[in-house]
């Protein structure tokens, strides 16, 4: 089956610092990748997304990179923010139209910000 | 008011009841998806819904079952619940009209205590 996996379960970084969070898929075919956040007690929440025809894009304060070539998605966020502490989870598509786009989600990273 | 709502957002029961979670979404959207989520993992699909006549099994789908009673609703139910379907039960929605379609919108989550 799909794999989505982390390559580090938890990461803690000072207020201010930018943070990098890493994720590998294995499933060549998919075509589409998306971030989320989730605080404790809440559902999980969309931050920014991705197509496989891209390697870069950024939102506020976010950019997530994607390299096709060893499979591999980070996110990274700059001036780091207490607000910013969460677990985050990346997750593929793979396809797409009536029968697929389904997302398979990793385990998530837990981001811890220290004042 | 949150577009995709949950109920109810806590539940214990005894094992061998049976249980319906339902979930509500004011968003519009086609699909709906249900996931359990266990405490180091990732979210794992239960079922899925692309329409009102089409329910599809996920990759955990074994004890569950759904009923998408209309394009807002889509409930879960659990025929006779067992200690091992403790977790966290989160609904989400998506959109095929949008550009984004396979962007999947959270709701605050149902937590199940089976007992």
């Amino acid at each position: 089956g799909e794999s989505v996996g982390l390559h580090l379960p938890t990461l803690s970084v000072q207020e201010g610092d930018n943070s990098i969070i890493n994720c590998a898929y294995s499933n060549s075919a998919s075509d589409y990748f998306i971030w989320y956040k989730q605080e404790s007690g809440k559902g999980p929440q969309f931050i920014i997304d991705i197509r496989s025809n891209m390697d870069k894009r950024q939102g506020q304060r976010v950019t997530v990179l994607l390299n096709k070539t060893v499979k591999h998605l980070s996110l990274q966020i700059a001036a780091t923010q207490p607000g910013d502490s969460a677990v985050y989870f990346c997750a593929e598509n793979i396809g797409r139209g009536s029968t697929l786009g389904r997302l398979y989600f990793g385990r998530g990273t837990q981001l811890t910000v220290w004042p | 008011d949150a577009d995709v709502t949950q109920t109810p957002r806590n539940r214990i029961t005894k094992t061998g009841k049976r249980i319906m979670l339902e979930c509500s979404q004011t968003k519009g959207h086609d699909r709906m998806y249900w996931y359990r989520q266990d405490p180091g993992l990732g979210l794992r699909l239960i079922y899925y819904s692309f329409d009102v006549k089409d329910i599809n099994k996920g990759e955990i789908s074994d004890g569950y079952s759904v009923s998408r009673q209309a394009q807002a609703k889509f409930s879960l139910s659990l025929e006779s619940a067992i200690p091992n379907q403790t977790a966290l039960y989160f609904c989400a929605t998506s959109d095929v009209k949008t550009g984004s379609q396979e962007t999947q919108y959270f709701g605050p989550g149902t937590r199940l205590l089976v007992l």
